[in-house]
């Protein structure tokens, strides 16, 4: 069965420094999409990235960037010189067909990260 | 903006009450997709309807149903509400049937009291 693996519940660091969550899946799919969104104090769900399964290209966006490796499963995302603003819940999905053919997303629970000035 | 559109932002209400969650999807999307986020079960997929019809369920309750309507905006109807049942409702949208690329609204927070 598919599967969304966050490790880190919570992860605490200093206000410029970088710091990398972590994300790990299984699915049986060859054809799948990976995802990450952010869920900051307010609640809402912010999409940052969509990944397919055949594009293993590593993505920067600013201070953001993600590496996704196919031989570990994984789609990790760094944050670089990190900020206050960047504190929030952020969650890696998956999208596959195991569901009836239907794509849906499985979530990990989140990585509850928390930039200190 | 994601452009998905859900209201009411927040909810309370009492147990064994009926509550109408509504959805807006982004201009052109033809998919709705309704989650829940509670502390103890996280993000969970509820239901999906494509173009009006019902596509694919998730860990849905009997208690709650949902629709979608001819101008492509859903709601979802809880009844007999628990205390549990409170938590965060999100609706989602995408072009296709296949949930390959969704934004989110802001949610309707819902606490049962």
């Amino acid at each position: 069965a598919q599967k969304v693996t966050q490790a880190q519940t919570e992860i605490s660091v200093v206000e410029k420094e970088d710091v990398t969550l972590d994300c790990v899946y299984e699915t049986r799919d060859t054809t799948y999409y990976l995802f990450w969104y952010k869920q900051p104090p307010s609640g809402e769900l912010v999409f940052l990235i969509r990944r397919n399964s055949f594009d293993e290209q590593n993505e920067i966006s600013g201070r953001y960037s993600w590496n996704f490796q196919k031989s570990t499963s994984s789609f990790n995302f760094t944050i670089t010189a990190s900020q206050v603003v960047d504190s929030a819940v952020y969650f890696c999905a998956l999208s596959d067909r195991a569901m009836d053919s239907n794509y849906q997303l499985i979530w990990g629970a989140g990585t509850k990260l928390i930039i200190k000035p | 903006d994601s452009g998905v559109t859900q209201t009411p932002k927040h909810l309370i209400t009492a147990t064994g009450q009926r509550v109408t969650l509504r959805c807006s999807p982004r201009s052109g999307d033809l998919s709705v997709y309704w989650y829940q986020q509670s502390l103890d079960q996280g993000l969970q997929f509820l239901i999906q309807y494509y173009n009006g019809e019902e596509r694919a369920k998730g860990n849905i309750l009997e208690r709650f149903s949902a629709q979608q309507f001819p101008d492509l905006h859903s709601e979802l109807n809880l009844s007999s509400l628990e205390l549990g049942d409170s938590a965060l409702y999100f609706c989602a949208s995408s072009l296709q049937a296949q949930n390959t690329e969704a934004f989110f609204g802001q949610g309707t927070r819902l606490t049962v009291v």
